[in-house]
């Protein structure tokens, strides 16, 4: 099984500044064939789903604020919030779905400073 | 827009078995791999089966495979769990979620339901 590792466990930024979360796979999430990264990244606010923000690394999906990018190729991957938004409070996740069975990083909660 | 709308969460004693429902709507369901996923309270995220969009392709985490079973009807548009002998292990919100283009990819989550596993 890939293993997915998240770091910071927790993170506290201030109103403006910037967030940035990592996560490391125990195996290259690069397909050669199409020379994309099978990684994702999910937020989950309080009492709610998680919500799809980036897929194949760098993808925003529709809707996202442009303040959210991401990173990264092979095992090393980097979610960042580039101001910090009140809204933003919530637990992110990465997770790998270059195969089965699909895992996910223990989660990164962001706080405000 | 998607809605998925889970169903049968309840509270069920350890070795007796729940089925839970998904009923999607807002997409061509017959064209996705649908998932579910489970959230012990208070706790991360833990991907449980999903299935192909043409049920050909089932694949399951270790931690259920053999008392779990997922399925659907392309026809209803819903999407099932059915899990037999479940553990104290197995409480947690579980959510139905649909594929991607790539059908690993969990695009679109649903409101989840709560299973109780207690004696």
């Amino acid at each position: 099984d890939i293993v997915m590792t998240q770091s910071p466990d927790s993170l506290a930024v201030s109103l403006g500044e910037r967030a940035t979360i990592n996560c490391k796979s125990s195996q290259s999430l690069l397909y050669s064939s199409n020379n994309k990264n099978f990684l994702a990244w999910y937020q989950q606010k309080p009492g709610q789903p998680p919500k799809l923000l980036i897929s194949w690394a760098s993808t925003r999906e529709s809707g996202v604020p442009d303040r959210f990018s991401g990173s990264g190729s092979g095992t090393d991957f980097t979610l960042t919030i580039s101001s910090l938004h009140a809204e933003d409070v919530a637990i992110y996740y990465c997770q790998q779905y270059f195969n089965s069975p699909i895992t996910f990083g223990q989660g990164t909660r962001l706080e405000i400073k | 827009q998607v809605q998925l709308v889970e169903s049968g969460g309840g509270v069920v004693q350890p070795g007796r078995s729940l089925r839970l429902s998904c009923a999607a709507s807002g997409f061509t369901f017959s064209s996705n791999g649908m998932h579910w996923v489970r959230q012990a309270p208070g706790k991360g995220l833990e991907w449980v089966a999903v299935i192909s969009h043409d049920i050909r392709t089932k694949y399951y985490a270790d931690s259920v495979k053999g008392r779990f079973s997922i399925s659907r009807d392309n026809s209803k548009n819903t999407l099932d769990l059915q899990m037999n002998g479940l553990r104290a292990e197995d409480t947690a919100v579980y959510y139905c979620a649909k594929g991607g283009d790539n059908y690993f990819l969990i695009e679109c989550w649903g409101q989840g339901t709560l299973v109780t596993v207690s004696s």
